[in-house]
């Protein structure tokens, strides 16, 4: 069955670093695209950034542009999110989903603060 | 970007009665390609979302027949038969027909509770 497992969250004090992971099985992992989107305490879903089969293309959203870097790893099956210049209103929970959205994972807390 | 727009925010319901939920996009959600690319997914507490419905009214598997997603062009709707109590939560649509080069957008979400 798919499967997809965050980890790498953590609290962190704002301007530092944070790298995330995403590890998928249960499907050809090379074949999608991937996605992250998170969720701050009590708010609703925001989408952050995608990565094409082939990490051909990226895209971010505006308010993470700049700082947070996506990647991925078809031979390790992983997924990552490097996020830089960490801010307050990036406290959140953030998930790994399949691209077309049918598969999310449990989510991993980000909190920045000092 | 396209922005979703979903009301009511909140809908208490008695088990059994139908609920509505309507979401409405600042533009057309039809791609170049005929399709609507508009999701509904459901947020229990504490659990992540699960998605319901893709493009517009094609429930995924597993997802029980009271559930129903219908509309077009900008005004979208999911409808629930007769609610149950497992039906608790947040409920978002999410546009992805301008996605890329537009950020893909989901409504603010809806909380089904029972009254």
């Amino acid at each position: 069955q798919v499967q997809l497992v965050e980890s790498g969250g953590g609290l962190v004090k704002p301007g530092g670093s944070l790298r995330l992971s995403c590890a998928a099985s249960g499907f050809t992992f090379s074949d999608y695209y991937m996605s992250w989107i998170r969720q701050a305490p009590g708010k609703g879903l925001e989408w952050v950034s995608y990565i094409s089969s082939s990490s051909s293309y990226t895209n971010y959203a505006d308010s993470v542009k700049g700082r947070f870097t996506i990647s991925r790893d078809n031979a390790k099956n992983s997924l990552y999110l490097q996020m830089n210049s960490l801010r307050a209103e990036d406290t959140a929970v953030y998930y790994c989903a399949r691209v077309g959205f049918d598969y999310w994972g449990q989510g991993t807390l980000v909190t920045v603060s000092s | 970007d396209v922005v979703m727009t979903q009301s009511p925010l909140s809908l208490p319901v008695t088990l059994g009665q139908p609920a509505s939920i309507s979401c409405r996009s600042s533009q057309s959600l039809v791609h170049s390609d005929g399709n609507t690319y508009l999701n509904w997914f459901q947020q229990r507490p504490g659990q992540s979302p699960r998605r319901l419905i893709y493009k517009v009214s094609n429930r995924d598997s597993g997802v029980p027949d009271r559930f129903s997603g219908s509309g077009s062009g900008t005004d979208f709707t999911l409808k629930i038969s007769r609610v149950e109590a497992e039906d608790v939560g947040v409920y978002y649509c999410m546009q992805g027909t301008h996605w890329p080069p537009l950020s893909l957008t989901f409504g603010g979400g809806t909380k089904v509770e029972i009254k």
